[in-house]
């Protein structure tokens, strides 16, 4: 059981827009930075987004991430084949000490 | 540009010991502070320990604090994660991941390629 939530599936055809969801508690999103990161099938993960909606150089800005209380949205607009892919929340936790990810949301392109 | 390589995966017998090595570069190491994160198969991503850019503090999973250490050199610009006492259900890719920050804890930029340990009698 991840200390994060998050949808473990989603899906959408091309061009359509697609949001990733994550949930915590006080403790971690509600008191911290959420990063984002994209896990391609083989590889390892790449960060998507930093500091809640910050956008690595070399991200597409189809990719913005915000942050509302103790959740986070990861939204995907112009759906492509290419961001078929695993995603993953992740955030520090004070009460833990320590880095927590989210389960992972698998998107599925239709 | 930034490059992490980890190292010295293997198969191992349950009991015994192994040692990871994360050889970085592209970057100021002795800066920022470095993350464990391992993967066991089909599973999600599972944090393990994060060390300080000065290795003055270090953080660990309750999954494997005291069987775990956590440490660097930053005359060599390496990262190391000394296993103990490994168990089947640490089988898993460990990937070594740069921190944002020296110390703030933020989140991880930049991943290596990760390294395959498997515990199996």
């Amino acid at each position: 059981q991840s200390v994060l939530t998050q949808s473990p599936s989603a899906s959408g055809t091309p061009g359509q827009r697609v949001t990733v969801s994550c949930s915590g508690s006080s403790s971690n999103i509600g008191s911290n930075y959420v990063f984002w990161y994209q896990q391609l099938p083989g590889t390892a993960p790449k960060l998507l987004i930093s500091r809640n909606n910050q956008r690595p150089s070399g991200v597409p800005d189809r990719f913005s991430g915000s942050k509302s209380g103790t959740s986070a949205s990861l939204a995907i607009s112009g759906l492509r084949s290419e961001d078929e892919a695993d995603y993953y929340c992740a955030t520090w936790d004070d009460s833990l000490s320590g880095w927590v990810f989210g389960g992972g949301t698998k998107l599925t392109v239709l | 540009q930034v490059q992490l390589v980890e190292s010295g995966g293997g198969v191992v017998r349950p009991g015994r010991s192994l040692i990871l090595s994360c050889a970085a570069s592209g970057f100021t190491f002795n800066a920022y502070a470095i993350h464990w994160v391992r993967q066991a198969p089909g599973k999600g991503l599972e944090w393990v320990a994060v060390i300080s850019f000065n290795g003055d503090y270090t953080y660990y999973a309750d999954s494997v604090k005291g069987r775990f250490t956590i440490s660097r050199d930053n005359s060599k610009n390496t990262l190391y994660l000394h296993m103990n006492s490994l168990r089947p259900e640490d089988t898993a890719v460990y990937y070594c991941a740069k921190d944002e920050t020296g110390s703030s804890w933020y989140g991880a930029d930049s991943w290596g390629q990760g390294t395959l340990v498997t515990v199996s009698s």
